[in-house]
Order: C-alpha cells, then structure tokens, then sequence
C-alpha cells in the first residue's frame, strides 16, 4: 500500500452538477477523514468515518454534500448542484485511532 | 480543541537552519504537537509529532519546553525543496478532526 489515493486529481464542472469524489484509505487505517481546502488557507475539516459509521460532521457540511464509506474501506463525497463557492481542494486523509492522519493527494474542484 | 499561532512568513537561504515557532497557549493534558508540510495543489505530508521535550527524526527535529504552550520545528540545512507551507496543529489523543491554522509559507532562496 502506497499510502492514502484519491481520484479524480481535478474536475471541472458547471454549476448545478453533481460531482462525487472517491478515497482509498491506507488499508489498515480504520479512520477517515474528508478536509475541504481552499487557495490560502489551511484545510477545514468536513466530515470523518470509524470504519462504516460517521461519527462527526462539521456545519460546513450542508444539506447537498454527502460522505458514505460502506464497507470501511473507500470513501465517496459527493456535491449535488454545486456552485462556484465549492471549488476548493478537496482532501481525504486515514489514520488508526489516536494516530497520524496521512493525506492524499487532493481533489481539485473547479465550478464554473 | 486549542489554537495555534505561528508567522505568516519566512525567508530563508539555502544550507541554513530553520526554526519555526508556534505557539498554544491553551493546549491540554492529553494533546500532542503536529507538523506537516504542504506543497501547492498537493495533500498535507507528515513531518514529525511530539508530546515534550526534544523529537527529532530523518527530516526535523521538534523542540518542546516543558510548559508545552509553544513549540520549535527545525529545519536543518534547508534546501529549495523545503519551500512549503508549513502548519503546526495541536492533536487531541483521541485523534479526531485536526484544527489548522494560516501554516508558515517558508520561501527558501539560493
């Protein structure tokens, strides 16, 4: 396992789509997290997973965002009709309990 | 969770020694002290954690004094690659969401 993956890297879309994001954990970590992150500033915390059960979300979460992690393995976030404040980098990262989170990639998510 | 405070801003050369300094005056008990670093259009990389006292790894070295309520990342001999974004966090022991700052932008020149 090379660590936390994410997929797609970018995706651009028109205001009012749908876009669902994809992130494959590190394999033995039974905690992950969704971050939200845009230009300047440090990422913010969305929402997180213990295996299958979402225990936190945060009030940046609205009504058109949804995480699941069914099988407590891969996540997916998914934005319905999105507008141009969701662009943003989107950033999974996984971790055992009590310790370091690790990071994927990103998700950069562009709204037009 | 406590917040932290570190520079905005740094300048530094290459093959010196970079300290950055954070502060938390209102950690707790239980919580330890994060570093990662951020490369732009990239996902935060690990750098070192420790709860006191000195943590030093392949990468850094953390120095923490013993009332805990700040904190120095020490780069040594940085090169043009460490030029990065760097953010302290304050961890709960129980590992939920990360709390983070504005990070220090390290600009290292030759």
């Amino acid at each position: 396992d090379t660590g936390v993956s994410q997929d797609p890297r970018h995706k651009i879309t028109k205001r009012g789509q749908n876009v669902t994001f994809r992130c494959d954990p590190i394999s033995e970590h039974n905690r992950l997290y969704w971050y939200r992150q845009t230009l300047g500033q440090g990422p913010e915390f969305l929402t997180y997973f213990q295996n299958e059960a979402q225990l936190e979300k945060s009030r940046l979460l609205s009504d058109r965002f949804s995480a699941e992690r069914p099988k407590g393995s891969f996540s997916t976030l998914e934005i319905q009709r999105t507008e141009q404040g969701d662009s943003a980098m989107y950033l999974c990262a996984s971790s055992s309990p009590g310790e370091t989170q690790y990071f994927g990639p990103g998700t950069r998510l562009l709204v037009l | 969770l406590a917040k932290t405070t570190q520079p905005i801003s740094m300048d530094s050369y290459e093959g010196q020694e970079v300290n950055i300094t954070c502060s938390h005056n209102n950690i707790a008990t239980n919580d330890y002290i994060t570093w990662y670093q951020q490369f732009p259009s990239q996902g935060p990389r690990f750098i070192i954690q420790g709860y006191k006292t000195k943590v030093t790894n392949e990468v850094a070295s953390l120095f923490i004094p013993a009332d805990r309520k700040s904190s120095t990342l020490s780069l040594p001999r940085v090169s043009l690659s460490d030029t990065a974004v760097y953010y302290c966090l304050v961890q709960a022991g129980n590992n939920r969401k990360l709390i983070w700052g504005l990070g220090t932008s390290l600009a290292v020149n030759p």
